[in-house]
């Protein structure tokens, strides 16, 4: 079973529509949680961290079920730029280890 | 954030031959650089962990001998793609992590897309 499961898309959402990514993780031992995004043929880059107590970003909002071994993250008012993929990402024990990915979910935002 | 570096962006090599990819955290000391692989449409795929002045731990399935890193110093790390084949094809990503990264955030590297013919 893989570390961390994400459901590949694609999702095509229309600008200003409202879109959930969900993702399942597998190790109760996991420490902490991220949302990292990727554009097509680049590098991941760090969108957000995840906290228990759940937290947003602007647009942009987290959560995460220790219970269910569940994160979320939620984008309100699609904007064109966010088309990407976006990848969860878990750290099992220490914060300086290594990262665990799913494979990402693609999201396209079309005006 | 900080920046890490990669270099070259793209190689393209004939099969047999070796490759060297650098990786070099620009402005701040990496005391751990992680190598990924990246298939098309796939997750990224961690090869190894390096820390500076020690052997690397490589994941399991990734053969040592033929990815060779060393990480002689704070701010680079490189791997080395030796013999290297067509299905050695892929994008390459390093990051790297600091003491003081206490979120755990790593840096990416840009990547390298390595094309075997």
């Amino acid at each position: 079973r893989k570390e961390v499961e994400q459901d590949p898309g694609p999702f095509n959402v229309p600008e200003g529509a409202t879109v959930a990514f969900n993702c399942t993780y597998s190790n109760s031992a996991s420490q902490s949680f991220f949302w990292y995004r990727q554009d097509c043929r680049k590098e991941p880059k760090l969108l957000m961290s995840v906290y228990s107590s759940g937290n947003e970003d602007g647009r942009f909002t987290a959560q995460l079920n220790r219970a269910s071994q569940y994160i979320s993250l939620l984008i309100r008012d699609s904007k064109l730029s966010d088309s990407a993929t976006y990848l969860c990402v878990v750290i099992v024990g220490s914060t300086l280890g290594r990262l665990y990915f799913g494979r990402g979910t693609q999201l396209t935002v079309w005006p | 954030g900080a920046v890490v570096s990669q270099h070259p962006s793209r190689v393209i090599c004939k099969s047999g031959t070796s490759v060297k990819i650098e990786c070099r955290s620009l402005d701040f000391q990496a005391t751990t650089m992680f190598w990924y692989r990246q298939f098309p449409k796939q997750s990224l795929m961690l090869m190894a962990t390096s820390n500076e002045g020690s052997k690397a731990t490589y994941e399991q399935g990734v053969e040592k001998d033929k990815f060779l890193i060393n990480h002689a110093s704070l701010t680079l790390s490189t791997l080395t793609v030796t013999s290297a084949h067509p299905e050695d094809s892929s994008f390459y990503i390093c990051s790297a992590t600091s003491s003081g990264g206490g979120r755990g955030e790593q840096f990416f590297g840009p990547g390298t897309r390595l094309t075997v013919l």
